[in-house]
């Protein structure tokens, strides 16, 4: 089956912009996780998705970063006023809901901020 | 609060040698989940093992084995053999009640 999608994988944007990156997670999967790793970083929590709900937000670095998952299924990372500092691989990942259920990552998108 | 600690940043060893990777946990809940990823140099993590809480067998898959030791919060992993293909960097993660936490991975070379 088809695994977790990121779009899109790269993403070049100036400095105040406003950016929306999409994941797309395996179908079934209630459970949705945004990451965000800088080079040589291990994935750094943002926000976690259980169905519709945000269960957990505590990852978001400020009021610009937003994410939504409205119907359950696709979510979206908003980041509001970007910074050069927003740069980074952010990662997206899909579970079942069970706690011993590994992560699926997708690909990452790439945003760089100029 | 969760972290997750993996002190060496990177590892170097011949091909066909064991290596062993480490990993510190800290946590609150009573009850939580540890596992390894690899992520490749195409990006991509990939889940590699998994382990609960409350149960400390340690086993073996194949050329990866791990050693979980609730007295001293780690949950070490251990790759027999190496292969130039293993090369990648590992991280370990920590899942309690809620979120997935993860260590700042070990890089692992491996030189044919």
């Amino acid at each position: 089956g088809a695994g977790v999608s990121q779009t899109p994988s790269n993403k070049v944007t100036e400095k105040g912009k406003y950016v929306e990156l999409r994941c797309d997670p395996i179908s079934g999967h209630t459970a949705l996780y945004w990451y965000r790793q800088s080079l040589g970083q291990g994935p750094e929590f943002l926000i976690y998705f259980q169905g519709t709900g945000a269960a957990d937000d505590s990852g978001l670095p400020n009021d610009r970063f937003f994410a939504v998952r409205p119907e359950g299924s696709v979510s979206t990372l908003k980041i509001q006023r970007t910074e050069r500092g927003d740069s980074a691989v952010y990662l997206c990942a899909s579970s079942l809901r069970d706690r011993d259920s590994p992560l699926h990552f997708g690909n990452g998108t790439r945003l760089t901020v100029t | 609060a969760q972290k997750v600690t993996q002190a060496q940043t990177e590892i170097s060893v011949v091909e066909k040698e064991d290596v062993t990777l480490d990993c510190v946990y800290e946590t609150r809940d009573t009850t939580y989940y540890l596992f390894w990823y690899k992520q490749p140099p195409s990006g991509e993590l990939v889940f590699l093992i998994r382990r609960n809480s409350f149960d400390e067998q340690n086993e073996i898959s194949g050329r990866y084995s791990w050693n979980f030791q609730k007295s001293t919060s780690s949950f070490n992993f251990t790759i027999t053999a190496s292969q130039v293909v293993d090369s990648a960097v590992y991280f370990c993660a920590l899942r309690g009640y809620q979120k997935v936490t993860f260590g700042t991975g070990t890089k692992l070379q491996v030189i044919p």
